[in-house]
């Protein structure tokens, strides 16, 4: 069966330091994967997708970056983190137009 | 281009009462339409969708009813209970743009007994 693991599910993170979020997708070849930020009360916001290793199309100028090194490995990264990028991050994939599955989110508090 | 409006909320609704959460879509393309449901804490799931005109999708109680010649994709329950309270997303698949989903900014729906 198809699964998606996203790590970890709550983060607290001072201001300034490091982020490194991981996701990884199960039972499925090739997928679009995408990492979405959710703000307290707001919908939600894509900021990276990618439709092959290493291809890579951000949404939102920011300071987060995202890789894909492997085919089903979504990775989403900060060198400095800020207080706006606290949120509740999503990692989705989707082959073809059946719909996304997502994962369990990250909820990342920036201190 | 292509984009979502749903209704704002929040909603509130006592058990049993009839829901209708609105929504309405732009598309350039040939969309497949979608809600998405998110419960307190948790990311999101796929509660239902529908990916041609005048198809209805339904789960759990849920339908909507895709509605080509008025861009429309209403969600409907006749009778809720207090475990539907969540988050309620509408979202649209354009085949025509790669299958990029555009995602509606979410309803709140608290049902109270």
């Amino acid at each position: 069966s198809q699964t998606i693991h996203q790590w970890p599910a709550t983060l607290v993170q001072p201001v300034g330091s490091p982020l490194s979020l991981e996701c990884t997708v199960e039972g499925t070849s090739n997928p679009n994967l995408y990492w979405y930020r959710q703000a307290a009360g707001r919908g939600l916001q894509l900021l990276f997708y990618s439709v092959g290793i290493g291809q890579i199309s951000s949404e939102v100028p920011q300071n987060l970056s995202a890789s894909r090194p492997q085919d089903r490995q979504f990775i989403l990264s900060s060198k400095k983190l800020l207080l706006s990028d606290s949120g509740f991050y999503l990692c989705a994939w989707s082959v073809g137009w059946h719909g996304y599955t997502f994962g369990s989110g990250t909820r990342l508090t920036v201190v | 281009g292509d984009s979502v409006t749903q209704m704002e909320g929040p909603v509130t609704l006592s058990e049993e009462a009839f829901l209708t959460i609105n929504c309405t879509y732009t598309a350039t393309g040939y969309p497949s339409l979608f809600w998405y449901v998110q419960y307190p804490g948790e990311g999101l799931q796929l509660l239902l969708k529908a990916t041609k005109a005048d198809d209805k999708g339904s789960n759990k109680g849920f339908e909507a009813t895709y509605r080509k010649e008025t861009t429309s994709f209403h969600l409907e329950k006749g009778s809720v209970q207090v475990s539907d309270s969540a988050v309620y997303f509408c979202a649209l698949s354009d085949h025509g743009t790669g299958n990029q989903f555009y995602f509606g900014t979410g309803t709140s729906l608290t049902v109270i007994p």
